[in-house]
């Protein structure tokens, strides 16, 4: 029963370029829609969230979309940069404190 | 990763020994969070503790794994007669109080790749 869905496993943009990674979930009882970012050989680290009442939050070059009614979540890098390159995941949790990870996406940018 | 420190950080055993896996919070979290990655897949809850309180282990499977958080000294999570399938990273990670939104975003280690031969 997968509740987060990124079905894109991987994603390559150039270097100046937007990257925007999806989400889509099936699940509506979550309140806080989160991404995280992941290096190899390293822990998760958190990038940006959204609350469920909320469509829209932007913090410097990272922006998250959300779409309620098609249960649907996107995250906008603009501009890219080579440091980026990562595995992004998205993930939904609400008051049981649980996190619900999707597969995550690879995202590589071009110089 | 800001300080929630994990060891070992690689973990050999053979099938049939145990696997203790540590995990100490970052300084002033008092609440901690186990998860496990297996090859190819998201980050899967396996249980979530207090200070010498298991708070929700419906993620643990239900024979040979256990967790502890001890009032004093680090979370430890125990896998007893490994089998195959227990191969995977296992990440901790914690926060200041129940992380249940976005003000309280949880704060990983780096995890432990436990290896079973």
């Amino acid at each position: 029963d997968q509740q987060v869905k990124q079905n894109s496993p991987s994603l390559s943009v150039q270097e100046g370029r937007i990257s925007i990674l999806n989400c889509d979930y099936t699940n509506s009882m979550f309140d806080y829609f989160l991404w995280y970012k992941k290096y190899p050989a390293e822990g998760p680290t958190f990038l940006i969230s959204i609350s469920s009442i909320k469509d829209k939050n932007e913090d410097g070059r990272f922006t998250v979309f959300l779409n309620k009614s098609a249960k649907h979540l996107s995250l906008h890098i603009v501009p890219s940069q080579p440091g980026d390159s990562a595995v992004y995941f998205c993930i939904l949790t609400g008051a049981n404190s649980k996190l619900t990870f999707g597969k995550g996406i690879t995202l590589s940018v071009r110089p | 990763n800001a300080g929630v420190m994990q060891n070992p950080r690689h973990l050999v055993r053979r099938r049939g020994q145990e696997a203790r896996l540590r995990c100490s919070p970052m300084k002033g979290h008092s609440h901690v969070y186990w998860y496990r990655q297996l090859p190819e897949e998201g980050l899967k809850f396996m249980v979530y503790l207090q200070k010498e309180n298991i708070i929700d282990e419906s993620g643990m499977p239900k024979e040979r794994f256990s967790a502890e958080f001890p009032k004093e000294g680090p979370s430890i999570l125990r896998i007893q007669q490994v089998v195959r399938g227990d191969s995977a990273a296992y990440f901790c990670a914690s926060s200041p109080f129940r992380s249940d939104n976005s003000n309280q975003p949880q704060h990983f280690g780096d995890g432990t790749r436990l290896s079973i031969l």
